[in-house]
């Protein structure tokens, strides 16, 4: 069973880089496509992007370039950064995996929470 | 990107009363609609996916409905452990986008 696990400064300066890595263990990285979902605290669900174990990455707009994910197939593992952060960035972020059949969010990370803050 | 909006926003039930809750696309989406629930300091799970497919482990009390532009999850006999935020989102696209969540308490 694939199981999945952030890591990552818990806090981070307005105006730096923001970066978490996700462990994949307990199956291949070439299984599903990777996502990260951010929630700030006391609100809903945002969908930040997804990377196939090829490279190809989708981002979604609202991050206006802001965002890069990454994959390290050998170490099994994926990674996000999101540069320029402001306090609206603070949030739990979670990695999960995307079953490429059913094209639903199947696995999910713990989250870690990140706040910005200086 | 298309909205996902969910109804009731909260909601109170009973132990044994039948669940509803729904969720409107703002185009069509097909059946590329999955629902998850979300306790409390804990990751989201997945309940349905493809509108109406049980993901593996999921009881069977639950279920899902609907195409095109309306959705609906149903719970027949609600249980204590059934608390919790519901989420619609849709697959149809990218980017992918949620429902705001419809939180149901006892």
């Amino acid at each position: 069973q694939v199981q999945l696990q952030e890591s990552g400064p818990g806090l981070v300066k307005p105006s730096e880089t923001l970066s978490l890595t996700c462990n994949v263990s307990g199956g291949s990285i070439t299984t599903y496509y990777w996502n990260w979902i951010r929630q700030p605290p006391g609100k809903g669900l945002e969908w930040l992007g997804y990377i196939y174990h090829s490279g190809s990455t989708k981002y979604n707009p609202s991050l206006k370039s802001r965002l890069t994910i990454s994959v390290d197939t050998p170490k099994n593992q994926f990674s996000l950064k999101l540069n320029s952060v402001t306090a609206a960035d603070t949030a739990v972020y979670y990695c999960l995996a995307g079953d490429y059949a059913t094209d639903a969010f199947a696995i999910w990370g713990q989250g870690t929470m990140v706040t910005v803050s200086s | 990107d298309i909205q996902m909006t969910q109804s009731p926003s909260s909601l109170s039930a009973s132990v044994g009363d039948r669940v509803t809750i729904t969720c409107r696309a703002s185009q069509n989406i097909v059946r590329f609609l999955n629902w998850f629930q979300q306790k409390p300091g804990r990751a989201p799970k997945l309940l349905v996916y493809a509108a109406s497919t049980l993901q593996t482990g999921v009881p069977s009390r639950f279920s899902g409905g609907g195409s095109g532009t309306d959705f609906t999850l149903t719970i027949s006999s609600f249980q204590p452990e059934d608390f919790g935020t519901y989420y619609c989102q849709q697959s149809y696209n990218t980017p992918r986008t949620f429902g705001q969540g419809t939180k149901v308490d006892i």
